[in-house]
């Protein structure tokens, strides 16, 4: 079956600490998106690419970073910097034409420790 | 002014009847336009994309499309407890780059 992978599920980040959250998709899709989702809100874009080796930033991505080296994987970095981390974070993929739904993964839900 | 609104609720109607959620969006250039489904702790479902004005139907759900209005809306029939979620109403516009954006969504209970 094609779908979004992410993974952990659940995890929990020290003071100082960087985490990286994993996003895999099998659905060839061009397009691939981080958001941040606080508990009662909607769906803030953290990062986005369209093609590989190209991403830009969303609206929230101080303390953030990514890569995308492969059209299948966009990983999500949380960096020390990003003071607030608490959230759960949902990746999400388009096919090409840009205007045609995201499909979401699972999420993951980070905690600070 | 947010670029999509929706009412937060909670939107409480009975099993059986007609629940109506509405969305407005401020962008013009908006090109496309869905509407997500979220349990609690769980990721957005799409159930609807519509594209152009009028109604779409599909079982029992109807989206509809205003794009003078600025106005989107989701039409659930015969509701049922299992619908109780959280809709999301999205709007997709290309500035540059395609980008979504998201509404905070409306809290609905159907009550058994």
């Amino acid at each position: 079956d094609g779908g979004i992978t992410q993974s952990p599920k659940y995890l929990f980040r020290k003071e100082g600490q960087n985490v990286t959250l994993s996003c895999e998709q099998n659905l060839n899709h061009d397009a691939m998106y981080w958001y941040r989702q606080d508990p009662g809100q909607g769906l803030r874009l953290i990062y986005y690419s369209q093609i590989v080796n190209d991403f830009q930033k969303g609206d929230i991505a101080e303390g953030y970073s990514v890569s995308r080296e492969k059209k299948e994987s966009f990983p999500l970095t949380v960096t020390s910097a990003q003071k607030n981390p608490t959230a759960f974070y949902l990746c999400a993929s388009t096919g090409q034409g840009g205007l045609k739904p995201q499909h979401f993964g699972d999420g993951t839900r980070l905690s600070i420790l | 002014q947010k670029e999509v609104e929706q009412n937060s609720g909670p939107l409480s109607v009975p099993e059986g009847a007609i629940a109506s959620l509405n969305c407005t969006y401020s962008d013009r250039v908006s090109q496309s336009f869905f509407w997500y489904r979220q349990y609690s702790g769980k990721s957005p479902e799409l159930i609807m994309s519509i594209y152009s004005n009028g109604d779409k139907e599909d079982g029992r759900f109807t989206a509809q499309l205003n794009k003078a209005s600025q106005y989107v809306s989701l039409l659930i029939r015969d509701s049922q407890p299992s619908d109780s979620a959280t809709y999301l109403c999205a709007v997709g516009l290309n500035t540059g780059g395609f980008k979504t954006i998201f509404g905070a969504g409306t809290r609905l209970f159907v009550k058994a």
